[in-house]
């Protein structure tokens, strides 16, 4: 079991849907992130939250648009997404402002864009 | 460039049969170097964090050491269940760099 919960585990969406995939952490942690991993590749960085801010978007398409309530709990809003958007979504936490501290990793969220 | 080379790709061994990962990296300001593994449709699960070459760390069959230019994660007598794909990362001030992974697959 994992210390970042993430829901829900599997996502099937039309082009035309809305939806939001959740992450929670009760580590303490301040520093939350959202990748996205292709099969057989490594994760690929979308967005940073540091103390409930955003302070990094890897230049991530508006239709995902995050969101960080508190410090526990992270979102990823989507609309009107791509047939490439379908991957693993990865939520991750980690200590804020040492970049020295490990990031840990939810089981992520399996996105299906029909 | 800062660039996380790992290999090889995919390695195919017997159990018992030990081997080595190798992560070679070149960046400016290591901060960190993780290592990860992950099993297929789950996430990264935290293995271990190298701060300075000649560091060591060890859990179970693995063993992971860092150099000035690459960190080896050596697996001894391996079993099945450690059959997953191992990442390493690279953590800088500003981002952290992750290699392509090994495939690492133990056969009974």
């Amino acid at each position: 079991d994992t210390e970042v919960t993430q829901t829900p585990k599997h996502l099937v969406m039309g082009m035309t849907n809305k939806k939001s995939l959740k992450c929670e952490q009760h580590m303490g942690h301040r520093a939350m992130y959202w990748y996205k991993q292709k099969a057989k590749k490594p994760p690929e960085l979308m967005f940073v939250y540091s103390y409930e801010k955003l302070s990094i978007n890897e230049s991530v398409p508006s239709r995902f648009s995050p969101e960080c309530p508190n410090s526990s709990l992270l979102n990823l809003h989507l609309h009107a997404l791509q047939p490439e958007d379908s991957a693993l979504y990865l939520c991750a936490s980690s200590q804020a402002g040492t970049a020295n501290q490990p990031q840990h990793f939810g089981d992520g969220t399996r996105l299906s864009i029909l | 460039e800062d660039q996380v080379t790992q290999s090889p790709e995919a390695l195919r061994l017997q159990e018992g049969e030990s081997s080595s990962l190798n992560c070679s990296y070149t960046v400016s300001g290591l901060r960190g170097l993780f290592w990860y593994r992950q099993d297929p449709g789950k996430g990264p699960e935290f293995l271990f964090t190298l701060y300075s070459a000649g560091e060591e760390k060890e859990k179970e069959r693995l063993k992971a050491t860092l150099t000035k230019k690459e960190s080896f994660l050596h697996i001894t007598a391996p079993k099945p269940e450690d059959s997953a794909t191992y990442l390493c990362a690279a953590s800088l001030d500003d981002k952290i760099i992750f290699g392509k992974g090994t495939r690492l697959h133990i056969l009974p």
